[in-house]
């Protein structure tokens, strides 16, 4: 069935640093979109990725169809980032599922 | 604009009790998603609608969960005799897959415990 791995499972960062996370899928994809939620459980909508990068301030994403992958980069960390990110991909006909997260600590 | 909203915002049952959650997509929204999320885990699709129709409940377990959109606009989930593993939190999501394709809309979700 369709599979979308996220890594890392859990990433601790300090305010001001950088990372990046990363979502594999295991079959081909015409989009990807990568959400945060968080304590309150509310799925909020950061990206939504047809092909290429986009960029909104810290945050940047690429889709890469060919190679099964997407990234997201976060850059200059702070507290209010913290959450569980998700990435969901669309599998064809409308069908998107989910990854299982990756969740971030951002620490003072 | 207002986004999607999902009643009851918690629900507490005792194994075998029926409960239903309710969905107002974000109004032309024509998809629309109904997940589980188990406490931890990511969301899993149920199933989805586009207008009125079921295009995809496969994963909806159909001895005990049904869901409907009749008019294409709001929807309802229902579980007929709750067990204690529907524990999760229930989310709506709707798409305007016409213009932009699949990007989801969450709602705040029905937080269910089943005891």
């Amino acid at each position: 069935g369709d599979q979308v791995e996220q890594s890392p499972s859990a990433l601790s960062l300090h305010e001001g640093t950088s990372s990046a996370l990363r979502c594999n899928f295991t079959t081909t994809t015409r989009s990807v979109q990568w959400f945060r939620q968080n304590s309150r459980g509310s799925l909020i909508n950061l990206f939504y990725l047809a092909s290429g990068t986009k960029e909104n301030g810290r945050l940047k994403s690429a889709f890469d169809s060919k190679e099964l992958y997407s990234t997201l980069h976060i850059r200059d960390a702070q507290l209010e980032d913290s959450g569980t990110y998700f990435c969901a991909v669309g599998t064809g006909g409308y069908k998107v599922v989910f990854g299982s997260g990756t969740r971030l600590l951002v620490s003072p | 604009e207002a986004g999607v909203t999902q009643s009851p915002r918690y629900a507490v049952l005792q194994e075998g009790q029926a409960v239903s959650f309710w969905c107002d997509p974000i109004s032309g929204h024509d998809t629309l998603y109904w997940y589980q999320q188990p406490r931890d885990q990511g969301p899993q699709l149920l199933v989805y609608f586009r207008d009125e129709a079921v295009i995809d409940n496969s994963q909806l377990p159909s001895d005990r969960f049904s869901a409907v959109r009749p008019k294409g606009t709001n929807s309802t989930l229902k579980i007929q005799s709750a067990k204690q593993g529907d524990t999760a939190t229930y989310l709506c999501a709707s798409s305007f897959s016409r213009i932009s394709n699949e990007r989801l809309f969450f709602g705040h979700g029905t937080k269910l415990s089943v005891l």
